[in-house]
């Protein structure tokens, strides 16, 4: 069964400080992972995306890595801001469809507190 | 920023009234899709589009219905809403063509957060 799985549910952090969000999926076969940031009662928004063949990419102050291998990734944020609170969710596509199937995971809340 | 609007954005109503939320994208996008989420849950398809005379249903069972009559314009349809139907509901699209070449990269509104009393 092709599920994303998530940790941590929720995460505080003070402004300021990182912090390190996973993923582990079991969708096969892969085609990319994304992550999206999920601002309180808007849609999502795409932050990286990484193929099979990439093992990490930087969107500002968010780097995803991915392992292909053990079917993890995880979303790095450096220096976080007030903005970053949110919620992050973390989707895998399939190539087995021509519809190009989305697995989407439960996603991690992040508060920032000042 | 994503050329994609869901109206209304906001909607408060009694059971059993028939409502419809309109979607429209600008980016000539041929897939188009509709998710439903509830509060700390996951995204669930509940429906799909190809392209214009083409929907599909989703992974998730709906009582609502869609229609695609033109490129840029999906919108959804609840005959007889009621308290169970109470949820966000997204709106996306995507290119068309190889999923390979696009990454399917959906591109989504900002929603329509549905009360039914």
């Amino acid at each position: 069964k092709n599920q994303v799985e998530q940790s941590p549910q929720s995460l505080i952090i003070l402004e300021g400080k990182n912090c390190t969000l996973q993923c582990n999926y079991t969708v096969s076969p892969f085609s990319n992972l994304r992550w999206y940031k999920q601002d309180t009662g808007r849609g999502p928004v795409s932050l990286t995306i990484m193929t099979f063949s990439e093992n990490t990419k930087s969107n500002g102050r968010y780097t995803a890595t991915l392992d292909a291998d053990t079917k993890q990734s995880s979303l790095h944020i450096t220096a976080s801001q007030l903005s970053d609170s949110a919620s992050y969710i973390c989707v895998v596509s399939d190539r087995g469809s021509t519809l190009g199937r989305l697995y989407f995971g439960r996603g991690t809340q992040l508060t920032v507190w000042p | 920023e994503a050329d994609i609007y869901q109206t209304p954005r906001y909607l408060v109503i009694g059971t059993g009234k028939k409502i419809t939320l309109e979607c429209s994208q600008t980016m000539g996008h041929d897939k188009m899709y509709w998710y439903q989420q509830d509060p700390g849950m996951e995204l669930h398809l509940i429906h799909y589009s190809y392209g214009v005379n083409s929907t599909e249903k989703g992974d998730l069972s709906s009582e609502s219905t869609v229609s695609r009559i033109r490129t840029e314009h999906f919108p959804l349809t609840l005959e007889s809403a009621r308290p169970s139907h109470t949820s966000q509901y997204l709106c996306a699209s995507s290119e068309g063509g190889q999923p390979a070449r696009s990454y399917n990269e959906q591109f989504f509104g900002p929603g329509t957060r549905l009360t039914v009393l």
